[in-house]
């Protein structure tokens, strides 16, 4: 398919377990996002990656969280000893450029469950 | 940072009638976009119609238009001859047109179609 996958859909974890969620954008794109979705919440910004640019990672809740893009393409976002607090969806978008009109294109989420 | 309000948790529209969703948000810039995006059960956030600061006239795709009101700093969605498929989670997003990183996401509007 030609959109923005992500894996796995849903994980369920143990509390200080540590998991990575994949993203896999369309093809091309320079922008990538991450975004936590909290149940009845809207979307709340983790962290954000253009081309070969440094990553703003200025809505990374605590050094527990972290992220990488390889090759411009695929990110990984790692959260590590995870708390009860991390269970909600995490939203992937990729966009064709990083400024101005461009619309995001999202993935449909992988559901962290923390137990 | 900007912050996007949507004052409304839940609305109701009968099929075939018209139902508006509201959106209001704070900045000091001049310059950014605004979009409507929809998230139906599936999770997959779908962009239903966005609108740059700088043009006066609003937005409209299909059965969707907006509302804009810029001095308001208000972005409402119409939806007219609403269907069942419309039934779904609506968030109001913001952009900036200069720092245009990040999107900043409201709380959501749950809209139910009623048959």
């Amino acid at each position: 398919g030609a959109g923005v996958s992500q894996s796995p859909s849903n994980k369920v974890t143990e509390k200080g377990k540590d998991v990575e969620l994949r993203c896999d954008p369309i093809s091309g794109h320079t922008a990538l996002y991450w975004y936590r979705q909290s149940l009845g919440q809207g979307l709340e910004f983790l962290i954000y990656f253009q081309g070969n640019s440094a990553p703003d990672k200025s809505g990374l809740p605590s050094d527990r969280f972290s992220a990488e893009r390889t090759g411009g393409s695929v990110s990984t976002l790692t959260i590590q000893r995870t708390q009860q607090e991390d269970s909600a969806v995490y939203l992937c978008a990729s966009s064709p450029r990083g400024l101005g009109f461009a619309e995001q294109f999202f993935g449909p989420g992988t559901r962290l469950t923390v137990l | 940072a900007q912050t996007v309000t949507q004052s409304q948790p839940e609305m109701s529209v009968q099929e075939a009638e018209t139902v508006t969703l509201s959106c209001t948000y704070d900045t000091s810039e001049s310059d950014y976009y605004l979009f409507w995006y929809k998230q139906p059960p599936s999770r997959q956030m779908i962009l239903v119609i966005r609108q740059e600061a700088y043009k006066q006239q609003n937005a409209t795709e299909n059965r969707f238009s907006v509302n804009f009101q810029k001095a308001a700093k208000s972005f409402s969605l119409k939806i007219s001859d609403s269907q069942l498929g419309d039934a779904a989670m609506y968030f109001c997003a913001y952009r900036s047109g200069d720092t245009g990183n990040q999107f900043y996401f409201g709380t959501g509007t749950s809209l139910t179609v009623i048959p």
